[in-house]
This record gives structure tokens, C-alpha cells and sequence, in this order.
């Protein structure tokens, strides 16, 4: 199996830009999933494919993807995206999946 | 509405057995995958298990296989996680989610449940 890699934190002023990274080799073959947990509450996508949102995502979420490195940015950030941040995608065996470790967004 | 509901959590003793459902409406259930992914309580999530619309395939990760089974009711609309021989580590939130796939976009996990919590504790 394989793994995705993520920064355990990061902090972005209201208003301004934060890129959230996932590192794995899964990635050169698999596009991440992005998702968003606030405390006490079940995961939400808000970024799949190569930079898709559903319905109801504001359009300053976005997604990138680079030879191993798949990319969250909030583009304007606002105090309500402060959260916990996951990537995951399938991994080299592509029948099981991985999740990242995690990134906590804190909006100052 | 799409709805995911999961039951069964509890305290269970280490080597124990418990039996967790995820009850699905509001969609044609036999056309998605559903999977399983835990948390450990102030830990990050964990992929556990999936099985296909149809029953046919169910893929587990390393951490849980050999000790947790998912089978699916298609005529119910339910998923089933039977977890035998529970270990301490296994305590966590228990959440099923849908499986979305498109040849374009890959997988996604589009809806989730609330999450059952299962405690493993003597």
C-alpha cells in the first residue's frame, strides 16, 4: 500500500490564499479527493478529479495536481473553511484507498 | 434525499464481536459502491473497507483484514460491517459513504453518514 502525505498544519489570514499539498505516488496515477471536517461532523468533498466542486462548494476552493503532489488552494479564505483538510485517492494496488494524515487550517 | 445512517456502535470487549449497519435511501442503491472509513477519536481518517454495487468484490486494508467482513442487502438497502476479534486500536467513529466513480474524475466519496462510535475496552 501506499501513502499520502500532508502537513499537519497550516494558517492563512482571513482573506488571503492557502494551498493545502498531498504527497504519494498513488498520485502520478490516481487524482485525489479533497475533504472538509469541522469538528464533530462527517466529512464533506469539496474537491475531486482534476479540479471539479460539487454543488454547493464555494468557487474559491480549487484543486491541482502535479506528478506526485495533488493541491488544495482557498482562494480568499474565510473564517468558516477552518477545518480539517484530508486528501485521499486510491492506492498503487488501485482497489484499496488511502487517506492523508491531514492538514488543521487555522483562519487568523 | 440521499441518507446514510449508520447503527450498532458500542462498548465491546477486546476480542469481542460487533456488527455495524449502514442503512442507505433516497438512491438506487445497487448502482454505488459504499465504503467504510474510521476515525479514532482526535485522529485522522482511515479507510477500512469497500464493496462493489453488486456485492461481487469487497477490498478491506491491511489493519482490518482477515478480522472485518462487509456484505451488503441490495433488496434492503443496507451494508453490514461484521467485526470480529476487536482489538483496543480498532476503538473509532464508523462512517459509511457512497462511492461515486466517473473514468474522468475517479473516485470521490460524496455522501456520508453521521458515524457510529465503537469503543473497545474491557
Amino acid at each position: 500500500s501506499s501513502e499520502l502525505t500532508q502537513d499537519p498544519a497550516v494558517s492563512v489570514a482571513l482573506g488571503q490564499t492557502v494551498r493545502i499539498t498531498c504527497q504519494g505516488d498513488s498520485l502520478r496515477s490516481y487524482y485525489a479527493s479533497w475533504y472538509q471536517q469541522k469538528p464533530g461532523q462527517a466529512p464533506v468533498v469539496v474537491i475531486y478529479g482534476k479540479n471539479n466542486r460539487p454543488s454547493g462548494i464555494p468557487d474559491r476552493f480549487s484543486g491541482s495536481s502535479s506528478g506526485n503532489t495533488a493541491s488544495l488552494t482557498i482562494t480568499g479564505a474565510q473564517a468558516e473553511d477552518e477545518a480539517d483538510y484530508y486528501c485521499n485517492s486510491r492506492d498503487s494496488s488501485g482497489n484499496h484507498w488511502v487517506f492523508g494524515g491531514g492538514t488543521k487550517l487555522t483562519v487568523l | 434525499q440521499v441518507q446514510l445512517v449508520e447503527s450498532g456502535g458500542g462498548v465491546v470487549q477486546p476480542g469481542r464481536s460487533l456488527r455495524l449497519s449502514c442503512a442507505a435511501s433516497g438512491f438506487t442503491f445497487s448502482t454505488y459502491g459504499i465504503h467504510w472509513v474510521r476515525q479514532a477519536p482526535g485522529k485522522g481518517l482511515e479507510w477500512v473497507a469497500v464493496i462493489w454495487n453488486d456485492g461481487s468484490k469487497q477490498y478491506y486494508a491491511d489493519s482490518v483484514k482477515g478480522r472485518l467482513t462487509v456484505s451488503r442487502d441490495n433488496s434492503k438497502n443496507m451494508v453490514s460491517l461484521q467485526m470480529n476479534s476487536l482489538k483496543a486500536e480498532d476503538t473509532a467513529v464508523y462512517y459509511c459513504a457512497r462511492d461515486v466513480w466517473d473514468s474522468e474524475s475517479e473516485t470521490r466519496f460524496d455522501y456520508w453518514g453521521q458515524g457510529t462510535l465503537v469503543t473497545v475496552s474491557s
